[in-house]
């Protein structure tokens, strides 16, 4: 089936730094949403982008759905303990059904 | 709102055994779908539905199935459990074209 690259597959920073991940993919999307799931949850859902070239920010995270609309990128600014988590990445096919395609995550630690 | 809920949270069955996992949500969301989650696979979508009397299969439907007599309840019956499917299930819902929003998840074991 579909498939969503998503990239780095970890991730290992220090409090405070700037992270950036991404989700790339050869079809094109109408959709692209980005989630946090932390042990024991379910994903919960950080943003949600419509348009191409679509900027948006939920406190110190943005994510910016793709120019091309194949990819979409995730940055946290001053990272903290608590970003701990899989960030996945969501997308739905342009012209396709209401199916969500997933990235297999990116697992981020933060070190204190 | 209390959103997307699931039942049980835990559960260990024998292999053989059926069971029901329950979903419902109060948000009044056509489209319901049920995904496992395996180390290392992501998200695998199993069943959904685009509204009340209307299911289809995902990417891995077999030895499952599902029904939909209420916009608000999407059950999911696993029909004879094997070690197979020793996972984690999650439900999601959400309006046509919008985000999906997940329930907390059934951790099932089946031994």
């Amino acid at each position: 089936g579909q498939q969503l690259n998503q990239s780095p597959q970890s991730m290992f920073i220090q409090e405070g730094e700037d992270v950036s991940m991404n989700c790339t993919s050869s079809s094109i999307f109408n959709t692209w949403l980005w989630y946090k799931q932390e042990p024991g949850e379910g994903p919960v859902l950080l943003i949600a982008l419509y348009k191409a070239g679509e900027l948006t920010s939920n406190g110190r995270l943005t994510a910016q759905f793709g120019i091309t609309r194949k990819d979409s990128f995730l940055n946290i600014s001053a990272s903290i303990p608590s970003d701990v988590g899989i960030y996945f990445c969501a997308g739905r096919v342009q012209g396709g059904s209401e199916k969500l395609v997933f990235g297999k995550g990116t697992k981020l630690t933060v070190n204190p | 709102n209390a959103g997307v809920t699931q039942t049980p949270k835990f559960q260990v069955l024998k292999t053989g055994q059926s069971m029901t996992l329950q979903c419902a949500q109060d948000m009044n969301h056509e489209y319901m779908s049920w995904y496992r989650q395996d180390p290392g696979m992501g998200l695998r979508l199993i069943h959904y539905s685009v509204g009340a009397g209307i299911t289809d299969q995902g990417e891995v439907p077999n030895g499952y199935n599902v029904s939909r007599s209420t916009t608000e309840d999407f059950p999911l019956r696993l029909l004879s459990a094997a070690p197979s499917q020793t996972s984690v299930y999650f439900c999601a819902s959400s309006y046509f074209g919008y985000e999906q929003y997940f329930g907390p998840g059934t951790r099932l074991t089946v031994t």
